[in-house]
């Protein structure tokens, strides 16, 4: 059973049109991330949430905002999608902070 | 120079053999260890978690860590077709903090 889930599988957007990533979790988990991850790159880290608490990484662009309305779930909210950010976002999660984590599949994000 | 060295392969092995993948790092201040698989058009999957120096087994894999050379491998032994996805080294500096710091992953393919 699927415990870290991403939807839209893929999402299809258009220049400067923002788009809305979701993500769920069943593992109770305090910590949830949300990754970068380009075609041949390590996934990079944009921000996390330890329960409510958002912690944003000093190299996020400021286009790119979270939000974690209950322990279930986060989204990603791309206001001004630009070429660039055309990528797989993965989800994670972690019981705590440090602890491993576990990913969803992830969203493959186009922009037109 | 990057935190973490992974080279991207490709890497292909006819099925049976034994499978060593590799990463090196720069920062003595990483204790905590992990591999994750990446198939196509999916999230990583933790299959290895260890802390500091020396070897961990689970079935087929088994990690090792030397930390004097700073530099991790994981084998898989009777290398199988449903092994063939992209392997990412992962490490951290303590049990507290976020920042796990990702290799770009070596993309393994087993021959039938």
């Amino acid at each position: 059973d699927a415990m870290v889930i991403q939807n839209p599988r893929y999402q299809v957007t258009q220049f400067g049109k923002p788009v809305t990533l979701s993500c769920s979790q069943t593992l109770n988990h305090n910590v949830m991330y949300w990754y970068q991850q380009k075609s041949s790159q390590a996934p990079k880290l944009l921000f996390h949430y330890y329960d409510k608490d958002f912690n944003n990484e000093a190299d996020t662009p400021d286009n790119f905002q979270s939000r974690r309305p209950n322990t279930s779930f986060c989204f990603l909210d791309i206001r001004s999608p630009g070429l660039g950010d055309a990528a797989m976002y993965l989800c994670a999660t972690s019981r705590d902070i440090g602890q491993p984590q576990h990913f969803g599949d992830g969203t493959r994000l186009s922009i037109l | 120079q990057k935190e973490v060295e992974q080279d991207p392969g490709p890497l292909s092995v006819p099925e049976g053999a034994i499978v060593s993948l590799n990463c090196t790092y720069s920062n003595s201040a990483f204790q905590y260890f992990m591999w994750y698989r990446q198939y196509s058009r999916k999230g990583p999957e933790l299959l290895m978690y260890t802390y500091s120096s020396g070897n961990k087994e689970d079935g087929r894999f088994t990690a090792q860590v030397d930390k004097s050379s700073k530099y991790i491998s994981l084998f898989i032994r009777d290398s199988q077709p449903s092994d063939s996805a992209t392997y990412l080294c992962a490490m951290k500096k303590g049990n507290t903090g976020n920042q796990f710091y990702f290799g770009t992953g070596t993309s393994l393919t087993v021959i039938p």
